[in-house]
């Protein structure tokens, strides 16, 4: 059974910092991995989508790797800003139109 | 893009009662459409999977005489929480998956609490 992990399951940083989030699983054999962002009782917004064929992709200050083989996945963001505030979820999927396994999430803050 | 309208929102609801929430999928066609539920600080855990047009697949633990989960077109799927409990209280999330291969859709999300 596919298990996602994320690391660290807090953080709290000064708004400007450059700040790496970890997410691994278990079970390399993935379609695609995706990370979203949830606001506190809200839905969840896709921030980015990486095919298991690909390395990584960016959006904006947004980037995220993938090494498939390790199980790993990070997303990197860049000068951080309070509107970053947010929880993070990483989420796996096996194969194309399966549902997709996510981690805990990491709660982000950033203080002005 | 592709959007999905999750309704309500919120909604509070005495036990024993039922309550139904509704996916729309506005500008695409959902032929696949998963229901999530989150409990706080927790990871949303998949309660089943709808295809339009056929009946839906529970995950384990999840019962399906107490989630009605109803697809019966292209662009609306309904999960009905029947006679609901204050174990039920949770976040329900619906996510869409249409004809694209580029990720998933996801709901605004329902929360709903149970008294």
């Amino acid at each position: 059974k596919q298990e996602v992990t994320q690391i660290p399951a807090a953080l709290s940083v000064p708004e400007g910092e450059n700040l790496v989030l970890n997410c691994s699983f278990t079970d390399s054999a993935i379609y695609n991995l995706q990370w979203f962002r949830q606001d506190p009782g809200k839905g969840l917004t896709s921030l980015l989508l990486i095919q298991s064929s690909q390395r990584e992709q960016t959006s904006g200050r947004l980037n995220a790797s993938l090494d498939k083989s390790s199980g790993r996945s990070t997303l990197y963001i860049a000068a951080s800003q309070p509107g970053d505030s947010a929880t993070y979820l990483c989420a796996v999927t096996s194969n194309s139109g399966y549902a997709l396994n996510f981690g805990k999430g990491t709660s982000l803050l950033v203080t002005p | 893009g592709a959007v999905v309208s999750q309704h309500p929102s919120w909604v509070i609801c005495k036990s024993g009662t039922s309550v139904k929430i509704e996916c729309r999928s506005l500008d695409f066609q959902a032929t696949t459409m998963f229901w999530y539920r989150q409990f706080p600080k927790q990871s949303l855990m998949l309660m089943a999977t709808s295809n339009e047009g056929s009946k839906a697949t529970y995950e384990q633990g999840v019962e399906k005489d107490k989630f009605l989960i109803n697809h019966a077109s292209l662009t609306l799927s309904t999960l009905t929480v029947t006679s609901a409990h204050p174990e039920d209280s949770s976040f329900y999330i619906c996510s869409a998956r249409g004809q694209t291969e580029y990720g998933y859709t996801f709901g605004s999300g329902t929360r709903l609490t149970v008294v």
